[in-house]
């Protein structure tokens, strides 16, 4: 089956332990990208990337890093977690040309306390 | 100016009404706009593709209109199923994806 996976889909973590959360798709796409999605503000993006090797600063980067050394993961990294990272995340990704649209995975839950 | 603009809602109409939502855009160089369809605390999903020309796929049709800058989608004879949270998104150049933040829609027996 396609799908974007995402892990975990609840964390609570402490403020300054760093974590990860994982990406992967088996659709063989090139373009992958994090968002995160707070009331009010809707779905707002965190890094993308094009292919292997290749990322690059959405609308909010501050706070998180990624890494794309495969095509099928791109894992998202808090190094320091603080409480305004607390929100709902969503990994997707899409063929390169722009009339696909996103496939989104499930969702990561993270309480920052 | 938010880049993608749409009404929050929520939109409350009886089950076999038809039910429009539109957005707004202000980058007028944005190359592809998509409808998704979020049910609560859910991955968004793609509900369909809007094209210039205009698309329909079953009880949904999708409408561009790049002169006004904004797109459309027209739901009719809704179903209790049809109750969730519409998000536009505008892919502009350089790969740039944008949200909006997405109009609720509650479908009522």
């Amino acid at each position: 089956e396609a799908q974007v996976t995402q892990n975990p889909r609840y964390l609570i973590t402490v403020t300054g332990k760093k974590l990860t959360v994982t990406c992967s798709q088996n659709m063989n796409h090139e373009y992958m990208s994090w968002y995160r999605q707070d009331p009010g503000l809707g779905l707002r993006q965190i890094y993308y990337s094009m292919n292997v090797e290749v990322t690059d600063k959405g609308d909010v980067p501050e706070g998180y890093k990624v890494s794309r050394k495969e095509k099928r993961n791109f894992p998202l990294i808090l190094e320091s977690p603080s409480p305004n990272q607390t929100s709902l995340y969503f990994c997707a990704s899409s063929l390169q040309r722009q009339n696909y649209g996103y496939t989104f995975g499930s969702g990561t839950r993270l309480t920052v306390v | 100016r938010k880049e993608v603009e749409q009404d929050p809602g929520p939109f409350n109409v009886p089950e076999g009404a038809t039910v429009a939502f539109n957005c707004t855009y202000s980058n007028s160089a944005s190359q592809s706009f998509f409808w998704y369809r979020q049910d609560c605390r859910k991955e968004p999903k793609l509900l369909m593709s809007v094209y210039s020309s205009g698309n329909e796929d079953g009880r949904f049709t999708a409408q561009l209109n790049r002169a006004s800058q904004y797109i459309s989608l027209l739901i009719r004879d809704s179903k209790l199923s049809d109750s969730a949270t519409y998000l536009c998104v505008v892919w502009s150049a350089g790969q740039k994806v944008t949200f909006g933040t997405g109009t609720k829609l509650q479908v009522i027996p």
